[in-house]
Order: structure tokens, then sequence, then C-alpha cells
């Protein structure tokens, strides 16, 4: 069936880096996609988000960056800090009315910044 | 503004047994989604209701039922209860498609 996934489950950087985290879509009728940052025991929170007739997004600290040609999208954070560690998602959900109302998350990948 | 309210935060079930998870909101959201996440894993979609009046199947819907009882609530409720859905349960709404979700805080369910 249709799915979301990410390429890597963790990622580990130095703190000031740039992190790259990476996101694979499979159904080419996707068409807007969001990202959710996930600390240990709490709830997803949003991050950022991005429609199929973008192919970047930027927010504070934080870049979307969408290719329809590969379905693939990624989220970068600059100048990463210890408090960015956490899991992140990637999900997929139509804001068409022909898409649905679903969303549907990948798998995740653990982000860890070290001081 | 409380946003996104489940209750209960923990439940310890035992096999065969039955219980309801609740999920209300207050951001006058129009859809609200279910979701299990076993550790290390990502979030599975169960059910999820579009509008008030409609609910769909997810991912793994099988051993679930759901009731959008208003347009503020959506409850999740386990017939019997088996070792497998042992989870934590998230709930989420969402004011339309095109939107970003938010989450409640989850319920961590045991079954033994």
């Amino acid at each position: 069936g249709e799915s979301v996934g990410l390429h890597l489950p963790t990622l580990s950087v130095q703190e000031g880096d740039n992190s790259i985290i990476n996101c694979a879509y499979s159904n080419s009728a996707s068409d807007y996609f969001i990202w959710y940052k996930q600390e240990s025991g709490k709830g997803p929170q949003f991050i950022i988000d991005i429609r199929s007739n973008m192919d970047k997004r930027q927010g504070q600290r934080v870049t979307v960056l969408l290719n329809k040609t590969v379905k693939h999208l990624s989220l970068q954070i600059a100048a990463t800090q210890p408090g960015d560690s956490a899991v992140y998602f990637c999900a997929e959900g139509g804001f068409q009315e022909t898409s649905g109302s679903r969303l549907t998350f990948g798998e995740g990948t653990q982000l860890t910044v070290n001081p | 503004n409380a946003g996104v309210t489940q209750t209960p935060k923990f439940q310890v079930l035992k096999t065969g047994q039955s219980m309801t998870l609740q999920c209300a909101q207050d951001m006058n959201h129009n859809s609200m989604y279910w979701y299990r996440q076993d550790p290390g894993m990502g979030l599975r979609l169960i059910y999820y209701s579009a509008s008030e009046g409609t609910t769909d199947k997810g991912e793994v819907p099988n051993g679930y039922n759901v009731s959008r009882l208003n347009k503020r609530e959506f409850s999740l409720r386990l017939e019997s209860a088996a070792p497998s859905q042992t989870s934590v349960y998230f709930c989420a709404s969402r004011r339309d498609r095109g939107t970003e979700a938010f989450f409640g805080q989850g319920t961590r369910l045991t079954v033994v």
C-alpha cells in the first residue's frame, strides 16, 4: 500500500552544525506534507508544512524542501541545538478535496545533538 | 485553551476487557484522528473522522471501533483487549485538509 517513510532511523550531529533529515513518499497523489517533532513522552508537535505547489518553505531555523520528481522531502535545521534532540516524522495529508483527509506518518528519525 | 485532551493518561487492562479512550478538542476542528505508536515506531492511523458524522478506517482498524460523538469528541473503543494492543494512543485534530494536526499527550495502554 501507499506509505510515507524515512531514509535514516538515526542521525547524530554536533551542536551548531546543520542537520538534514530525509523522507521518501510513495503516493504520487500526495499534495501536502508536514514535519513533526516528538520529544520523549510527548505528543508530536508541528514544525513546518509544505504544499505540492511549492519546492521550498522556510521557517525559523528550519527549511523544508520538496522534490516531487523523486518523491522526496527533507527538513533542514540550521545551527542545531541540544533542544532539537528528538524524533522527527514526516507526514502526508492531502489538501485538495480529492485527496481526502487521511494523515499518514513515516517511521521517524532520531536526531541526537552532541554538545 | 486546552487544545486536544485525552483521557485517561495511563491504563492497564486484562486480556478480554473492554474500554473506551476519550478525546476532546476545543479548537472547533472538523477532522479528528486516532493513532497508535509502538515503542521505537512511527504513528499508525487507526481511524479518522473527516467531519462530524463521518468515520473512516485507517491503516490498522482491526480490533477497534470509533464514535464521533459531536464536533468536539472522538472516542476509540477496544471491545476485547489483546496484548498486541499494548501501545501509546494519540488523538489529533485539525481544522481541515491542508492544515496541521494538533496532538494530545497520549494514552499509555498496557494489556496483560
